[in-house]
């Protein structure tokens, strides 16, 4: 079965530096990967997708996240982080063989200070 | 056009009784799934439909049940509610299968006292 760990439980950065959050799944074959944002008391939203193709993937409010192969990982970066960015950060993968399912990290939380 | 919808966003029930959540996904989208999130287990995959067919279904014990109409909507059943069930219940929409990427509601809270 597919697995997704998400290495930092809570990250803190100022504003305006840079970020990068860590995802490693564990699949046997390349998974469809996400990453998702969730705001205190909201559902989750899509920042970005991989399926294929270049492994540099661009997203929403400036995010962009790099799928290696070699290294089962899926990291999510920022250049320059904004108060704004501060919300929980979840990885997940859709996978499974006989039963695809989406299956989460256990996420982490982003402080941003100003 | 319009986000995934979620009724109701609150919800307090007693042990032993049984709720039903409802979602309405995207105009357009043919696939729902269900999530149940909670602080120890974080996001757990409930199950999958399809133009009305379940597609997948996580480890979660034969009280938690649901359906897809045909014009997409989605209910979701628990019965014989125990204190464990309160969490927050997340529906997600997307085009086609669950793969392409799903875009999710703001969900439900449920409290079970």
């Amino acid at each position: 079965a597919q697995s997704v760990t998400q290495p930092d439980i809570h990250i803190t950065v100022s504003e305006g530096a840079s970020l990068e959050l860590r995802c490693n799944y564990s699949y046997g074959a390349t998974p469809y990967l996400f990453w998702y944002v969730q705001s205190p008391g909201q559902g989750l939203q899509l920042l970005l997708k991989y399926f294929s193709g270049d492994t540099l993937v661009q997203g929403i409010k400036g995010f962009e996240a790099e799928f290696k192969r070699s290294q089962s990982s899926f990291n999510l970066r920022k250049p320059s982080v904004h108060w704004s960015d501060a919300a929980e950060y979840f990885c997940a993968v859709y996978a499974g063989g006989s039963n695809y399912k989406l299956t989460f990290g256990k996420g982490t939380l982003l402080t941003v200070n100003p | 056009k319009a986000g995934v919808t979620q009724t109701p966003r609150y919800l307090i029930k007693t042990r032993g009784q049984q709720v039903t959540l409802s979602c309405s996904p995207i105009s357009g989208h043919r696939s729902v799934s269900w999530y149940q999130q909670t602080p120890g287990q974080g996001l757990q995959f409930l199950f999958e439909y399809f133009s009305e067919t379940q597609r997948n279904k996580g480890n979660f014990p034969g009280r938690f049940s649901g359906r897809q109409f045909s014009n997409s909507r989605s209910e979701m059943n628990v019965s014989t509610l125990e204190l464990g069930d309160s969490a927050l219940y997340l529906c997600a929409s997307s085009p086609g299968l669950a793969g392409e990427g799903q875009y999710f509601g703001p969900g439900t809270r449920l409290t079970v006292t």
